[in-house]
């Protein structure tokens, strides 16, 4: 079976620049979360989606915006790039939320701003 | 909100010994705490997890102890091979609300000598 699956898996953009990142969670996983990971860090939580709704922001600015799609696939959305965003973005599925499934990440999208 | 810190930072073992990696989470609300490795250019992999309902869980070399009133959980590896080389981060959150969230630590790159 397919695993998480994220697309691009590299980026340069420039300050300023808008990004769209794309994230199909693990056949029959409904629930999606999205992470940044700054280099040598752990991941950093900013959402979760599940049913389509948002169930939790993480303390990011509103450049961060995502959506799931009826597909439970997801998008990660940042405006007004800074430098700052230069990090790896992770997408993580799970079966549903709640309940304590596991979170099974993808080997995510690796943004540089410049 | 929840603080997870995490030690060491860095473990270099030689081959067969035992590696200790040490966690402490400040939310008492917290109760599910799994165990990441991360290999170089890949997202993290869930490794192990235990509740709060639980004192110690093993799978095969892997061993979790959970201190729940001191907030303090470990990560346990016996006979380390060189292939459990890694970077390896503990989390916690709460699993009793529709939302989750994990909050990780930073980190400990584990070398493991031949």
């Amino acid at each position: 079976d397919a695993g998480v699956t994220q697309s691009p898996t590299h980026l340069i953009k420039t300050r300023g620049q808008q990004v769209t990142l794309r994230c199909s969670p693990i056949s029959g996983h409904k629930s999606v979360s999205w992470y940044q990971q700054v280099l040598g860090q752990g991941p950093q939580f900013i959402f979760q989606y599940y049913e389509k709704e948002e169930r939790g922001r993480g303390n990011f600015p509103d450049r961060f915006s995502a959506r799931q799609f009826p597909n439970y696939s997801s998008e990660l959305n940042v405006n007004a790039l800074l430098l700052g965003d230069s990090a790896l973005y992770l997408c993580a599925s799970s079966w549903v939320t709640g309940d304590g499934s596991p979170l099974h990440f993808g080997n995510g999208t690796r943004l540089t701003v410049t | 909100g929840e603080n997870v810190e995490q030690h060491p930072s860095t473990l270099s073992v030689q081959e067969g010994d035992s590696a200790v990696i040490k966690c402490t989470y400040s939310d008492s609300a917290s109760n599910y705490f799994p165990w990441y490795k991360q290999e170089l250019g890949k997202g993290p992999q869930l490794i192990i997890d235990i509740r709060s309902n639980v004192g110690e869980k093993k799978d095969q070399r892997i061993a979790v102890t959970l201190n729940k009133t001191a907030k303090h959980f470990s990560l346990h590896i016996t006979e380390t091979q060189p292939e459990d080389s890694a970077v390896y981060f503990c989390a916690a959150s709460t699993v009793d609300t529709g939302r989750r969230a994990l909050t990780f630590g930073s980190g400990t790159r584990l070398q493991v000598q031949p």
